[in-house]
């Protein structure tokens, strides 16, 4: 089993509308979590973290749940520059430094 | 400007020939990482560094060597042993003493001839 997964997608929407995605991991001796943003052949940049209560920036939102060990990204209103691939990462307590990355979701936003 | 260079942007590679790739970074950070992403896959770990002359071995070390000898330089030589090195190479670092979050290179495409 991978220690992070994500449905790989595609999820293709229309302009406007609210998706979700969720990303689980294995290790319950996580202890930060991530959602890194990657457009096409570019490098990954950071969108959010996630904390333990949630967290709200603009129309993204992001959610953890620790007891079924999964994290989530909602985003509202979607607009065509949200079309991108969407990494979760996690970083585990016993490691400063090691952050494992999931394999990612596509997205694809339609007019 | 701060922020984390790698070069080349575009890379090839003859069969049995070793290749290094450059990774500079100017915001005084400690760790580092290199990471290699397949298409349509995640980014796997190779090699990561938390601070100069030490570094660890990440999930696929296996025909990478890396080197530390300065703050700000994390090189990575793609040695002939890696025998499927065709793929996406990103450089990152972050801060060590209790910044969460990493910063990417623009990455290097490796491709083998």
């Amino acid at each position: 089993r991978k220690e992070v997964e994500q449905d790989p997608g595609p999820f293709n929407v229309p302009e406007g509308a609210t998706v979700a995605f969720n990303c689980t991991y294995s290790n319950s001796a996580s202890q930060s979590f991530f959602w890194y943003r990657q457009d096409c052949r570019k490098e990954p940049k950071l969108l959010m973290s996630v904390y333990s209560s949630g967290n709200e920036d603009g129309r993204f939102t992001a959610q953890l749940n620790r007891a079924s060990q999964y994290i989530s990204l909602l985003i509202r209103d979607s607009k065509l520059s949200d079309s991108a691939t969407y990494l979760c990462a996690v970083r585990l307590r016993s490691s400063a430094s090691k952050i494992i990355f999931g394999s990612g979701t596509r997205l694809s936003i339609r007019p | 400007d701060g922020g984390i260079t790698q070069s080349p942007k575009y890379l090839f590679r003859k069969e049995g020939q070793n290749v290094t790739l450059s990774c500079e970074q100017n915001l005084n950070h400690d760790a580092m990482y290199w990471y290699r992403q397949d298409p349509g896959q995640g980014l796997r770990l190779i090699y990561y560094s938390q601070i100069v002359n030490d570094f660890q071995k990440g999930d696929i070390a296996e025909g990478y060597s890396v080197s530390r000898e300065k703050k700000e330089s994390f090189p990575l030589t793609v040695t002939s042993a890696q025998k499927n090195p065709t793929a996406f190479y990103l450089c990152a670092s972050k801060d060590r003493g209790g910044g969460e979050t990493q910063y990417f290179g623009p990455g290097t495409r490796l491709l083998v001839l």
